[in-house]
């Protein structure tokens, strides 16, 4: 079946600090590959995306390289804000259809 | 540019009553879901719909049941809550196109007691 893995437990860090989260994913065939973000008391929005092998998704200084040879899609920004603190879900579609899988999702807190 | 409206935002129900958490979406979207989110757990596609009067099974379908009668409503009923069903609700809606950007809602905060 189709299902996304991030690494465990909450990521704290000090601002400017440079983060990843790391993220691996199974999936049959070529699925599209996202990162969504949800800040406090609200939905979840999309972040980025990338929909084949070796694109870059990017955003807010937040990028995310699809590496199908890994089967990864890790979450990089270089100086984190204090802004930057949410919750951060990977993601995939499979081929085909618009069904999300998500990863459990990784609580940021950047502190000042 | 109300996107995706979730009502209501908050509800407190005891064990074996019934609610219908409303979703409503503007987008002329074709493909409407509906999530539960749980510590530890992400979210989970509970059922969905790939059109008007359609609805299909997610991942944890039991105890829910949904109804899509308009293009811009898509409802999940529980008919007799459990303490389980405790947990935050999601709806989203996307385009009827490969790798299309999901819109969620707000989210609905439902506790049984």
């Amino acid at each position: 079946g189709n299902s996304v893995t991030q690494m465990e437990g909450p990521v704290t860090l000090s601002e400017e600090a440079f983060l990843t989260i790391n993220c691996t994913y199974t999936a049959t065939g070529y699925p599209s590959l996202f990162w969504y973000v949800q800040y406090p008391g609200e939905g979840l929005q999309l972040l980025l995306k990338a929909t084949k092998a070796d694109d870059k998704g990017s955003n807010k200084g937040f990028e995310a390289t699809y590496r199908k040879e890994t089967t990864s899609f890790h979450l990089e920004k270089g100086s984190v804000q204090v802004s930057d603190s949410a919750v951060y879900f990977c993601a995939l579609t499979p081929y085909g259809n618009n069904r999300l899988a998500f990863g459990k999702g990784n609580q940021v807190v950047v502190i000042p | 540019n109300a996107g995706v409206t979730q009502t209501p935002k908050f509800r407190v129900l005891k064990t074996g009553q019934s609610m219908t958490l409303l979703c409503a979406q503007d987008m002329n979207h074709e493909y409407m879901y509906w999530y539960r989110q749980d510590p530890g757990m992400g979210l989970r596609l509970i059922h969905y719909s790939v059109g008007e009067g359609t609805t299909a099974k997610g991942e944890v379908p039991d105890g829910y049941n949904v109804s899509r009668l308009k293009k811009q409503n898509f409802l999940l009923g529980l008919e007799s809550a459990a303490p389980s069903q405790t947990s935050v609700y999601f709806c989203a809606s996307t385009e009827d196109r490969t790798s299309a950007e999901a819109f969620f809602g707000q989210g609905t905060r439902l506790t049984v007691v």
